[in-house]
């Protein structure tokens, strides 16, 4: 059984700090990793997308990679109310379809 | 280009009726999914599609549950007879690539009575 592990929260962070999400996942042979973005009610949307270990920047966006460890984590710098929704990780296994995590529920306090 | 489009955005129907959920996946995307959300079990993958072909349906809850895509173009998930635990928002999403980044919809809210 694949299993993604996220933190749900609430994290609360003050506005134009670091916020730091982490995620753990069960199956080695995972090689997709993605970072989605939900606001309440709406659809999730693609933050960011990673595939090798690392660091992977994309504006305030910071995705990182450790595959021995199993792990991966976002953060968001200089947050920004925008910023509060719940953040959902998700893990691609060879052919299989996305593991999602039940995501951590972001508070950006002004 | 539109997006993956969803419909309909809401249903309320009595338990035992026949329910079905459409989607059209963004053109040229080969890959389609459908994935149900609550509260208490997250994002669940139900079920994909490679060129409107099932791949992977074992996400599917049970009997009642059947998803078709008869071209590249549109895809329907059925409940039949429905049930209040079918309740949940329902999305769509394509892919170009099962690799790739999934594009979702934005949602069925399905309330069974």
């Amino acid at each position: 059984q694949k299993e993604v592990e996220q933190n749900s929260g609430p994290l609360s962070v003050p506005e134009g700090a670091i916020a730091s999400l982490n995620c753990t996942y069960s199956d080695r042979g995972s090689q997709s990793f993605f970072w989605y973005r939900q606001y309440s009610g709406k659809s999730p949307e693609l933050i960011m997308s990673i595939y090798s270990n690392g660091d992977k920047e994309d504006g305030r966006f910071t995705a990182q990679l450790n595959k021995a460890s199993q792990y991966v984590s976002l953060l968001i710098r200089d947050s920004q109310p925008s910023d509060s929704a719940t953040y959902l990780c998700a893990v691609l296994e060879r052919a299989d379809g996305l593991t999602f995590g039940k995501g951590t529920h972001l508070i950006i306090q002004p | 280009d539109a997006g993956v489009i969803q419909s309909p955005r809401h249903e309320v129907t009595e338990m035992g009726q026949e329910v079905t959920l459409r989607c059209k996946p963004i053109s040229g995307h080969d890959y389609l999914f459908w994935y149900r959300q609550t509260m208490m079990r997250g994002l669940e993958l139900l079920i994909y599609f490679n060129n409107n072909v099932p791949i992977d349906d074992s996400g599917m809850p049970e009997d009642r549950f059947s998803a078709k895509m008869p071209n590249a173009s549109f895809s329907t998930l059925k409940i039949q007879p429905s049930e209040p635990r079918d309740s949940a928002v329902y999305f769509c999403a394509s892919s170009f690539l099962v690799r790739n980044e999934q594009f979702f919809g934005p949602g069925t809210r399905l309330t069974v009575l």
